[in-house]
């Protein structure tokens, strides 16, 4: 089954709160894990990636944890800014398939 | 700019049209793909060439047909669409090979069958 399951469908929060996104997969086989970040207008666009071998990589604001054992990782966004409002996308692919994306979590931070 | 663009960005068209959409990529990718974006969906791949050969045709309705004349350019033409075609249609393109493969996503296509 090569299915992500992204969770919650939308997202509010203040500025400089934490924004947290959570996905799910069923497929072992996964071996890489971006996150797309799309902006209204635009296409998605890469933002962050992580290797099941790690269990967190963090780039500026942005940090993914991932927990192997229990098939989850996540995004988490700290100090959110406005500018931060985007729609994000979980996505996982191991080598010879296709990159199999979540339903998306559109996320709102209010000034 | 990812690199990757798409003509027209919006388009309007009847059933009965025939129209079709460009995507062009700048980054020396060998693999393009189109992609179909409704709302509250997840992307869902609808072709993918490899050096300019079909490889993925995700049970793809036949009044959607695409071609790629070279490595640089994909297009998706249309015909006799439904109303529930409507939505975004992306291109996006790689470098294939290997579980790192990341896509560059253009901006999209906005569909609207009226």
């Amino acid at each position: 089954q090569q299915q992500v399951k992204q969770s919650p469908q939308s997202l509010i929060v203040q500025k400089g709160g934490i924004s947290i996104i959570n996905c799910a997969y069923e497929n072992t086989a996964f071996d890489y894990f971006p996150w797309y970040q799309q902006f209204p207008g635009k296409g998605p666009a890469l933002l962050i990636a992580i290797r099941p071998d790690v269990s967190e990589k963090k780039e500026g604001r942005f940090t993914i944890s991932f927990n192997k054992s229990a098939k989850q990782f996540s995004l988490h966004i700290m100090d959110s800014q406005p500018g931060d409002s985007a729609t994000y996308f979980c996505a996982a692919i191991f080598s010879g398939s296709r990159l199999t994306f979540g339903e998306g979590t559109q996320l709102t931070v209010n000034p | 700019e990812t690199g990757v663009t798409q003509t027209p960005r919006h388009l309007v068209m009847g059933m009965t049209n025939k129209k079709s959409l460009k995507c062009e990529q700048h980054l020396g990718h060998n693999a393009m793909y189109w992609y179909k974006q409704s709302a509250k969906k997840p992307l869902e791949l609808m072709f993918v060439y490899n050096f300019k050969e079909q490889t993925e045709n995700n049970s793809v309705p036949s009044r959607f047909s695409p071609e790629c004349p070279n490595s640089s350019h994909l297009f998706l033409h249309l015909h006799t669409l439904q109303p529930e075609d409507s939505a975004l249609y992306l291109c996006a393109s790689s470098q294939a090979g290997g579980s790192m493969e990341t896509q560059y996503f253009g901006p999209g296509t906005r569909l609207l069958v009226l």
